[in-house]
């Protein structure tokens, strides 16, 4: 069975640092997706960034990159510059086949004004 | 545009009654799924709909009864719920269900209670 661990229930980070959310995942497969999303109160389930296992290179979007080490099992989102709406609980997904997405149990990122 | 739409936002109904969710999309996804949250949980897979046909079933409850009238549509009935069903009903679609990438887009849910 696939699993994905956040270790962190909560975060927190002051207005225009820099934060990482940590994420693991246990698999055998060797072929998989993995994902970040964010829920903000407004409740939607919105994509921040994604990166194929097969990929090397970190995927970046904007303020938001990732640190993908296979071999670890290690997907860590790294926020820089934060802003205030990017408080939100953050989900890391973890996708080995069509339709199959599973996520962590989330981390709660509160930004200090 | 990456839109998917649900309504009501908000629904509350009585153990006895049946109501509908409803979800659509028009971006041309060929995948929909519904999700189940519970408070400060993961959203967990309840159904699958790929080229219109219910492809996976996560071992619902028969009081939830999803149907795909077409590609854009997804409905949710619900009937002879409980309390303990009262969650946050998201629903998502994906443009290719046979791409292992495929990726999910979500809607904004439907908060459910059940009195």
């Amino acid at each position: 069975a696939q699993t994905v661990t956040q270790s962190q229930p909560e975060m927190s980070v002051q207005e225009a640092e820099t934060v990482t959310l940590s994420c693991t995942y246990d698999t055998s497969e060797s072929d998989y997706y993995l994902f970040w999303y964010k829920q903000p109160p407004s409740r939607q389930m919105i994509l921040v960034i994604r990166q194929e296992a097969y990929k090397q290179q970190n995927a970046t979007e904007n303020r938001f990159s990732v640190n993908f080490q296979k071999a670890a099992k290690s997907f860590s989102l790294k926020i820089s510059d934060s802003q205030l709406g990017d408080a939100a609980m953050y989900f890391c997904g973890f996708q080995w086949g069509a339709q199959k997405l599973v996520f962590g149990q989330g981390t709660r990122l509160t930004i200090n004004p | 545009d990456t839109e998917v739409t649900q309504t009501p936002k908000h629904l509350v109904m009585g153990m006895t009654n049946k109501k509908s969710l409803k979800c659509e999309q028009h971006m041309g996804h060929r995948a929909m799924y519904w999700y189940k949250q519970k408070a400060k949980k993961p959203p967990e897979l309840m159904f699958v709909y790929s080229y219109e046909k219910l492809s996976i079933n996560e071992s619902v409850p028969s009081r939830f009864s999803p149907e795909c009238p077409n590609s854009s549509l997804l409905n949710l009935h619900l009937h002879a719920l409980q309390p303990e069903d009262s969650a946050l009903y998201l629903c998502a679609s994906s443009q290719d269900p046979g791409r292992r990438t495929d990726t999910q887009y979500f809607g904004p849910g439907t908060r459910l209670t059940v009195l």
